[in-house]
Parts: C-alpha cells; sequence; structure tokens
C-alpha cells in the first residue's frame, strides 16, 4: 500500500477484555515497530520485530502484551486482561531495511483504544 | 536509559514569526535525530540527522545537529497557522537488538496564530 495502514482507527473495550490491533506496513519494508502514546507525551517504544522475529520486546510493560508478525508483513498487537491504564494511541511505524540504520521510520495513523 | 527532552513544551506565536524549537538527547549508541510533525495521529518525517555541524533544510523549515552538546534544534520561518502541530524529536539507537529504535521527547505543542 501507499502508507502504513491501522486497524481498527478506534477501539473502546471494557475492563478485563482482550484486544487485538492490526499494522499494515509498507510493502516491501522488514522493519517493523509498535509505540504506544499517552496524552502529552511523545511516543513509546514497544516491540521492534525485523521479518518475523522480534528483535527487540524491552518496551513491552508486562506479560499482557504480546506482538506478532507471522509472514514477516501484517503485525498484531494483542492485549490480555486491558486496564484503563492501558488507554492511549497505539503507533505503528515500518521501515525498509533496520539493517541500514539510516533509514527513516513511516507512521500509521494509530489505533485509540479506550479502556472503560 | 536513554532520553530525549524538548523545550519549551508550547509556544504560541502569530503568522510571520519565527520559531526556534530545542531538543537535547542521551541515547546508547547514538546514530541520528529525528524530527516528526504531528498534526492528528500520525507523526510525518521532517528531517534525518547524522552529522554534526550540517544543517539541513526544506522550505521554511531547517535542522542542525551538534553531536558534542548533544544537542538539536529545529528552526521555522515565516511561520503559517498550518504549522501549528505538535514537533517531536527523536534519537535513534543504532547498536545491538535495539537496532532503529527510537527514544522520543514529549513534544513542542506549536500554535500559530493568524
Amino acid at each position: 500500500g501507499a502508507g502504513v495502514s491501522q486497524t481498527p482507527s478506534n477501539k473502546v473495550t471494557e475492563k478485563g477484555k482482550y484486544v487485538e490491533l492490526r499494522c499494515d506496513p509498507i510493502s516491501g519494508h522488514t522493519a517493523l515497530y509498535w509505540y504506544r502514546q499517552s496524552l502529552g507525551q511523545g511516543p513509546e517504544f514497544l516491540i521492534y520485530f525485523q521479518g518475523t522475529g522480534a528483535a527487540d520486546d524491552s518496551g513491552l510493560p508486562n506479560d499482557r502484551f504480546f506482538a506478532v508478525r507471522p509472514e514477516g508483513s501484517v503485525s498484531t498487537l494483542k492485549i490480555q486482561r486491558t486496564e484503563r491504564g492501558d488507554s492511549a494511541v497505539y503507533l505503528c511505524a515500518s521501515s525498509r531495511n533496520s539493517g541500514s540504520s539510516y533509514n527513516e521510520q513511516f507512521f500509521g495513523p494509530g489505533t485509540r483504544l479506550t479502556v472503560l | 536509559e536513554d532520553k530525549v527532552v524538548q523545550s519549551p513544551l508550547s509556544l504560541v506565536v502569530h503568522e510571520g514569526d519565527t520559531v526556534t524549537l530545542n531538543c537535547s538527547y542521551e541515547v546508547t549508541n547514538f546514530r541520528s535525530l529525528l524530527w516528526y510533525k504531528q498534526e492528528k495521529k500520525a507523526p510525518t518525517f521532517l528531517f534525518m540527522l547524522t552529522s554534526s555541524g550540517i544543517e539541513k533544510k526544506s522550505g521554511r523549515l531547517s535542522s542542525i545537529l551538534d553531536k558534542k552538546e548533544l544537542f538539536s534544534i529545529l528552526n521555522i520561518t515565516a511561520t503559517q497557522t498550518g504549522d501549528s502541530a505538535v514537533y517531536l524529536c527523536a534519537g535513534k539507537n543504532a547498536g545491538g537488538t535495539s537496532y532503529g529504535k527510537l527514544t522520543f521527547g514529549q513534544g513542542t505543542i506549536l500554535t500559530v496564530h493568524p
């Protein structure tokens, strides 16, 4: 596609529920990143994929958060037993190849998650 | 822990004014400094700076990096109402498993009044 796409654009859920957020990166981009942005803050790194594997998941806040990228393209961020503190905008970004760290990251429009 | 700090946190100006946004960073295995503009949700890429002292320009926007002082500035001349946005700066890590990871500052909210 022309850019990074994310679905849904908005998700409202109740505390304790499970949610999945999807990211479709730019075609051919091998590196994919998830970030979380709380109101009034800059995005915070969650996890980075190079191809199908999670090369760095050090930003995931706890074991309720998990992400996959089974075929090296689309990625899904999964949150179990959601809490009100999980409410934020979840941003996905992709870049051509993080092996060249000069490649900039292109961001999707994000998913606004609200946990009631 | 990597840290990026931006100042000011917010800025209100009138059309035609010139603004300077500041960014200081402490990033392990630093590779480059990036500036993004965020109007609604998706940050849009402005500049990536890797070398000290080389100014990058795009229209009314310009930016420069000082790797000795760990500092970058973003200048916007002859501001327009369409420049109103949050401006984010981010340090890019180039080491080990964190390759390409961005650490963002909290952003500067710029409001340009007609």
